[in-house]
């Protein structure tokens, strides 16, 4: 079975600055995918950025990017420029599309930006 | 764009009672997931379907069951309902060809209360 660690339960982040949130994995495979999900106090599941594993060059979407050490298992998250509305619970997951469809969630962190 | 709509959005039974969660995944997505999000918890994988035919089936209990129709919406159908069923039931989406990185999309989720 998969396991995602996010060994962070709760982070916090002046406006404006810039936080790292980490997430560790264990797997076997070779081929497989990467996500981290925002889910803000609305409880809704935001998709922020994904990762293929076979792909060297890091994931970025505006003021977020990961660094993905595959060799250590490693997809970190780093949010630049961090704004109030980045408070939220975020959810790392990983897909392995050998073995179906599941996404294998981490147990979450949860961001506070303060003002 | 269109997404994932769910309903009912709340939901309150009373223990030994069913309840029948609907989804309706973004048009031209062929692949629906459940997942089940308890109190302070990180989602966790229910069943999926592809082509209206069950892929993948996760932690689901028995007496819980689902399906997917010929127009491709699903239904999670929770008899007997226990206490511990109280939680915020996501439905997601994907189209054909998760395998090839495609991501899921996330519902806003549908809120049960079980009392």
């Amino acid at each position: 079975a998969q396991t995602v660690t996010q060994s962070q339960p709760e982070m916090s982040v002046q406006e404006a600055e810039t936080v790292t949130l980490s997430c560790t994995y264990d797997t076997s495979e070779n081929n497989y995918y990467l996500f981290w999900y925002k889910q803000p106090p609305s409880r809704q599941m935001i998709l922020v950025i994904r990762q293929e594993a076979y792909k060297q060059q890091n994931a970025t979407e505006n003021r977020f990017s990961v660094n993905f050490q595959k060799a250590a298992k490693s997809f970190s998250l780093k949010i630049s420029d961090s704004q109030l509305g980045d408070t939220a619970m975020y959810f790392c997951a990983f897909m392995n599309p050998n073995t179906g469809n599941q996404f294998y969630f981490g147990t979450g962190t949860s961001l506070t930006v303060i003002p | 764009a269109a997404g994932v709509i769910q309903s009912p959005r709340h939901l309150i039974k009373e223990k030994r009672e069913t309840a029948t969660l609907k989804c309706y995944p973004i048009p031209r997505h062929d692949t629906v997931y459940w997942y089940q999000q308890g109190p302070g918890q990180d989602p966790q994988f229910l069943i999926s379907f592809y082509e209206k035919m069950q892929s993948d089936k996760g932690s689901i209990p028995d007496r819980f069951s689902a399906q997917q129709f010929s127009d491709y919406h699903s239904e999670l159908n929770m008899s007997s309902l226990e206490l511990g069923d109280s939680a915020l039931y996501f439905c997601a989406s994907s189209p054909t060809g998760l395998a090839s990185g495609n991501t899921i999309y996330f519902g806003e989720g549908s809120w049960l209360t079980v009392v």
